[in-house]
């Protein structure tokens, strides 16, 4: 089955400490991308890769940090988590042609305390 | 990027037809427009995208005018399931710098 795949579905973590939310694709798209979701923001991107090894600045990127060492992965780092990154994170990914659809990973619910 | 402009909330009755509406008035040439929704925190799930013409799949259909300003997602038999917040979105393609606005927020009703 095709589909984008987020773990961990829900983490708890305190302020400082370094995680990871992976992300993988197996439809063997060019492009993926990170969103976070606020009450009130709607969805908002935060990096995305056009290849491996391509990587770029979406909307808000300030305190992540992300990979694309192969194809179908694309994880996101949070080097020192801070209150303010609590929030609904999706993956995407999609083909890189003209009028290609996104889709989109179940999303990570992270907290930090 | 062409912005979008949907009512914050609409209701429809269990059984009608849910017409949601889209205005997209600065859309360019080669911009398409999207439509996706979100049932409550899931993952955004892509409904269907057109150009020019009017298209329709086993979900919905698009309804886009001849000048092009402006859209309608037509979803025919409306259940309990299809409440979630729909967006539209233009885009060239689907990829970078895509942001979902507030989207309309669709209550079916039994």
């Amino acid at each position: 089955e095709a589909q984008v795949t987020q773990n961990p579905r829900y983490l708890i973590t305190v302020t400082g400490k370094k995680l990871t939310v992976t992300c993988s694709q197996n439809m063997n798209h060019e492009y993926m991308s990170w969103y976070r979701q606020d009450p009130g923001l709607g969805l908002r991107q935060i990096y995305y890769s056009m290849n491996v090894e391509v990587t770029d600045k979406g909307d808000v990127p300030e305190g992540y940090k992300v990979s694309r060492k192969e194809k179908r992965n694309f994880p996101l780092i949070l080097e020192s988590p801070s209150p303010n990154q609590t929030s609904l994170y999706f993956c995407a990914s999609s083909q890189t042609g003209v009028g290609e659809k996104l889709f989109f990973g179940s999303g990570t619910q992270l907290s930090v305390l | 990027d062409a912005k979008t402009t949907q009512p914050p909330s609409m209701d429809c009755a269990e059984g009608r037809a849910a017409n949601l509406p889209c205005n997209h008035s600065t859309i360019s040439g080669n911009e398409y427009v999207y439509w996706y929704r979100q049932i409550h925190s899931q993952g955004p799930q892509y409904i269907i995208h057109g150009l020019k013409n009017n298209e329709t799949n086993e979900m919905a259909s698009l309804i886009i005018t001849e000048d092009r300003k402006s859209s309608t997602l037509i979803l025919p038999h409306a259940t309990l399931r299809d409440t979630a917040v729909y967006y539209c979105i233009v885009r060239v393609n689907a990829g970078n710098m895509l942001t979902f606005g507030g989207g309309t927020r669709l209550m079916v009703k039994p």
